[in-house]
């Protein structure tokens, strides 16, 4: 069974850091592009950032770009969001989830509160 | 970026009443490699998204078939032949096309 689970979330102030962590388990992890999605509370659902299986490529939405970081480690299973200078506008849900030109699977979501 | 929009954005409907929701693309979203990425995802209160149907009409496993997809090129269908009680929720399209993927504004359907 293939299962995402996101960790790292929290309260930071603006202008902190965040690390994001998803373990995933179920597939073969280093065959697999992943990604991050976010939802801001009682809103819609934006990409954030990928990475290829061998974390050759990245990607990040332009929202985020300079500001986040997404990485891999395929020997731990794991995909990392490493997230700086939070604003009030990255509060959200974030998930990860394996791509296949789009999204079957996606974890539960760690939540990011970024307030004084 | 490819731009999706959704229409309508609130849908109530009766119990055992079919149900459609319209997702236009601003480009087409026919790749390159002959497929069109084209995804559905339902979010019920509370839930992770869930993917119903990809590649425009393939639906996932394990998605009723009361569930189905159509469309090409920039104009593309969801469609729900008998709503029932556990179809609440907010569906979304989802273009895997182009990069960025990009995803529609949400439509909330709830039960009249």
């Amino acid at each position: 069974e293939v299962q995402l689970v996101e960790s790292g979330g929290g309260l930071v102030q603006p202008g902190g850091s965040l690390r994001l962590s998803c373990a995933a388990s179920g597939f073969t992890f280093r065959n697999y592009w992943m990604s991050w999605v976010r939802q801001a509370p009682g809103k819609g659902l934006e990409w954030v950032a990928n990475i290829k299986e061998d974390g050759s490529e990245k990607y990040h939405a332009e929202s985020v770009k300079g500001r986040f970081t997404i990485s891999r480690d395929n020997a731990k299973n794991s995909l990392y969001l490493e997230m700086n200078s939070l604003r009030a506008e990255d509060t959200a849900v974030y998930y990860c989830a394996r791509e296949d030109w789009g999204f079957e699977y996606w974890g539960q979501g760690t939540l990011v509160t970024v307030s004084s | 970026d490819v731009v999706m929009t959704q229409s309508p954005l609130s849908l109530p409907v009766t119990l055992g009443q079919p149900a459609s929701i319209s997702c236009r693309s601003s480009q087409s979203l026919v790749h390159g490699d002959g497929n069109t990425y084209l995804n559905w995802f339902q979010q019920r209160p509370g839930q992770s998204p869930r993917r119903l149907i990809n590649k425009v009409s393939n639906r996932d496993s394990g998605v009723p078939d009361r569930f189905s997809g159509s469309g090409s090129g920039t104009d593309f269908t969801l469609k729900i032949s008998r709503v029932e009680a556990e179809d609440v929720g907010v569906y979304y399209c989802m273009q895997g096309t182009h990069g960025p993927f990009t995803f529609g504004q949400g439509t909330k359907l709830e039960i009249k």
